[in-house]
Formats: C-alpha cells, sequence, structure tokens
C-alpha cells in the first residue's frame, strides 16, 4: 500500500471549514483514497472515500488532485465536535493491507 | 454498525503471561485486521486475515501470532507479554456487499478497543 503524509496538527474556527490535506505521491492506479476519523480514544470512524472523482456525503467533501498525488478533506462547516485525528489512507479496493499514519490532530476552537 | 465486539476490553496482566484477545463479528465479513494505537500515535497493523485459516503479518507482528478457525472470529495472542505490548488493541473489518459483482465501498468499521496493561 501507498504511504501517505499529513500535518501533525490544524486548527480551524468554528464554522468554518476545515481543509485537510494529504499527500500520497506513490498511489497506484488502483489504489483508492479513504479517510477516517478518531475521537479521544474510541475506534476510528470512515468518512469518505474516493478513487479519481471528487466525492461528497453527508459528512464531508473529498477532493482529489488530477494527478491523484495529494488529496483535501473538507468539513464545510466545522463543529467543536469535529476536534478529532483525521486520518488518510491509500489502499486497493478489494480489501488487504491497511496503513495508518499519525494522521492530523484537527482542533476547532470556538 | 458492521456488529463487531472485542473482548476483554480491559486486561491487566504481568510480564511473560499469555494473553488472546478476541474478535467477533457478526456478519461474515471475509477480511478482519488487528492493529495497535500506543499513545500520541496512529494504528499499526499487527496481522490480517483474508479468510478461514488465511492471515498474513502486518508492519508490527514481531511478539504476536493470530488465528482464524472460523469466520466470525479472530483472536490475538501475545505468547509471552511484554511491557512493551502495553496498548489498545483495535479490531477491524473491511465491508463489502456479499453479491458478487455488486460493487462494495471496502471501508473499514473498526471495533471499540481492547486497552492492554502489561506491568
Amino acid at each position: 500500500d501507498a504511504k501517505t503524509t499529513q500535518p501533525p496538527s490544524m486548527d480551524c474556527a468554528e464554522g468554518r471549514a476545515a481543509n485537510l490535506p494529504c499527500n500520497h505521491s506513490t498511489i497506484s492506479g488502483n489504489e483508492y483514497v479513504y479517510w477516517y476519523r478518531q475521537i479521544h480514544s474510541q475506534g476510528p470512524q470512515y468518512i469518505i472515500h474516493g478513487l479519481k472523482n471528487n466525492e461528497t456525503n453527508e459528512m464531508a467533501s473529498l477532493i482529489i488532485t488530477e494527478d491523484r498525488k495529494s488529496s483535501t478533506l473538507i468539513l464545510p462547516h466545522a463543529t467543536l465536535r469535529d476536534t478529532a485525528v483525521y486520518y488518510c489512507i491509500v489502499r486497493f479496493h478489494n480489501a488487504g493491507k491497511s496503513t495508518f499514519g499519525d494522521g492530523t490532530t484537527l482542533t476547532v476552537k470556538p | 454498525d458492521a456488529g463487531i465486539t472485542q473482548s476483554p476490553r480491559h486486561k491487566v496482566t504481568e510480564t511473560g503471561t499469555p494473553v488472546t484477545l478476541r474478535c467477533h463479528q457478526t456478519e461474515n465479513h471475509r477480511y478482519m485486521y488487528w492493529y495497535r494505537q500506543d499513545p500520541g500515535h496512529g494504528l499499526r497493523l499487527i496481522h490480517y486475515s483474508y479468510g478461514v485459516k488465511d492471515t498474513d503479518k502486518g508492519e508490527v507482528s514481531d511478539g504476536y501470532s493470530v488465528s482464524r478457525s472460523k469466520t466470525e472470529d479472530f483472536l490475538l495472542t501475545l505468547e509471552s507479554a511484554t511491557s512493551s505490548q502495553t496498548s489498545v488493541y483495535f479490531c477491524a473489518i473491511s465491508v463489502f456487499p456479499r453479491t458478487s459483482g455488486s460493487g462494495g465501498t471496502g471501508e473499514l468499521f473498526f471495533g471499540e478497543g481492547s486497552r492492554l496493561t502489561v506491568l
């Protein structure tokens, strides 16, 4: 599986959009980008994933660059409850190894 | 909810003792994983399974063994626990539709974690 690089921490004001970047320059053509978040010591929670096209669901939007070497997770209106560690991983669609890095700690401030 | 339960949720043991953690799922998903997470760090893959009796190593497999004798259970064993294995252990499954030909999303669902302390 390709490795990812994320900034260790970010701050965001409540109500503003939070844009979390991820670099995955060694991603292969069939690997998907997945995002998860972990609140306190709970198990990570799936947010969104994509292959090439931008994706949106009720939680977030995912923007993937045309060369697929990086992506951005967007939380359009961050709330205090979005304070968490966010993980970007790349993996093949049909499972196999899934390697997590240290993620980005997002702190949403009032 | 993918019906994952981990047991025990908390365990304190002494160095040198064997420990087994259990991950149980109720929906017959093929892929199961064990991760460990140390304070301030991300998750590291220990072992994973892609079917009954089919397992493979992850990035931090030394000192750990696994077994999957039936679809619903994936066991993680520390043959002789050490203090460096004090950690929170998470089990996860990959979720796919069961019918062939239908697209799957492949996301991981995680259990609530098992906190192991080795004294």
